[in-house]
C-alpha cells in the first residue's frame, strides 16, 4: 500500500530552525516532492528530490534517503509569513501519480 | 511559464445541481492532468487522472458518475460535480503535467452546496 506520513503540527520561534519529516512507503518511487500551501490556497513548489542527499534553496533545504524511504524539509530563520502546511509528496513511478503526505501545519510565533 | 488556471475560483450551488470546474493550461499542452480534493484541515486526496483523448482514470472510492471529467483538448479539463450535496462541499484543485512529468497546480476552486 501507499502510506506517506508527517508530524501534525509543529511550532516554531520566529528565526529559529525546524525540521519537518516525512516518511514514506510506496509501491514505487519517481521522486519527492515539498509543497507550502497557506490556507485556502493551491500548493506552492518548495524543493524536488530524486537522488539522496541535500538539496539547497535560500532558507529551504530538503533531504532524502531513499534507503531509509525518509526525507525532511529544514526552513532556516523562520519568518512569521512560514506559518503555513507543509505537504511531502511522492512520485509514483510509472503512473507518475503525486500521493500527498498527511501534511504538517506550521505555526511560526513572535 | 507552466501557469495554470482554475474556473471558477469559487461557486456556491444548490444540492442537487451540476457545478462544472475548468482547469487551463496557459503555456504549455498538457496530455494529462489531475483532480484533487481537499477537505478542511487535510492534505490533498487525488480524485482522478484526466487524459486527452480517453476516459479519466479514477481513484478507489471515487464515484466515476458523479464526478464526470473530461479532457477534451490538449490545454482544458472540466470536472462536473452532478448532483451535487453539501458533503461535496470542498476545496477542488487540478494540476497539469508537463512533458518532464512535473505538476504544475492551479489556484483551486472552492465548492459550497447549500
Amino acid at each position: 500500500g501507499q502510506n506517506i506520513d508527517q508530524p501534525t503540527e509543529m511550532t516554531a520561534t520566529e528565526g529559529a530552525i525546524v525540521q519537518i519529516n516525512c516518511t514514506y512507503q510506496t509501491s514505487g518511487f519517481n521522486g519527492l516532492f515539498w509543497y507550502q500551501q497557506h490556507a485556502g490556497e493551491a500548493p506552492t513548489f518548495l524543493s524536488y528530490n530524486v537522488l539522496d542527499g541535500l538539496e539547497e534553496k535560500g532558507r529551504f533545504s530538503s533531504f532524502l534517503s531513499r534507503s531509509k524511504g525518509y526525507s525532511y524539509l529544514l526552513l532556516k530563520e523562520l519568518q512569521m509569513k512560514d506559518s503555513a502546511s507543509y505537504l511531502c509528496a511522492v512520485r509514483a513511478s510509472g503512473t507518475y501519480k503525486y500521493i500527498f503526505g498527511t501534511g504538517t501545519r506550521l505555526k511560526v510565533l513572535a | 511559464g507552466a501557469v495554470v488556471s482554475q474556473h471558477p475560483s469559487w461557486v456556491i450551488c444548490k444540492s442537487g445541481t451540476s457545478v462544472k470546474i475548468e482547469c487551463r493550461s496557459l503555456d504549455f499542452q498538457a496530455t494529462t492532468m489531475f483532480w484533487y480534493r481537499q477537505f478542511p484541515k487535510q492534505s490533498l486526496m487525488l480524485m482522478a487522472t484526466s487524459n486527452e483523448g480517453s476516459k479519466a482514470t479514477y481513484e478507489q472510492g471515487v464515484e466515476k458518475d458523479k464526478f464526470l471529467i473530461n479532457h477534451a483538448s490538449l490545454t482544458l479539463s472540466t470536472l462536473t460535480v452532478t448532483s451535487a450535496h453539501p458533503e461535496d462541499s470542498s476545496f477542488y484543485i487540478c494540476s497539469a503535467q508537463d512533458r518532464g512529468y512535473e505538476q504544475y497546480f492551479g489556484p483551486g476552486t472552492r465548492l459550497t452546496v447549500t
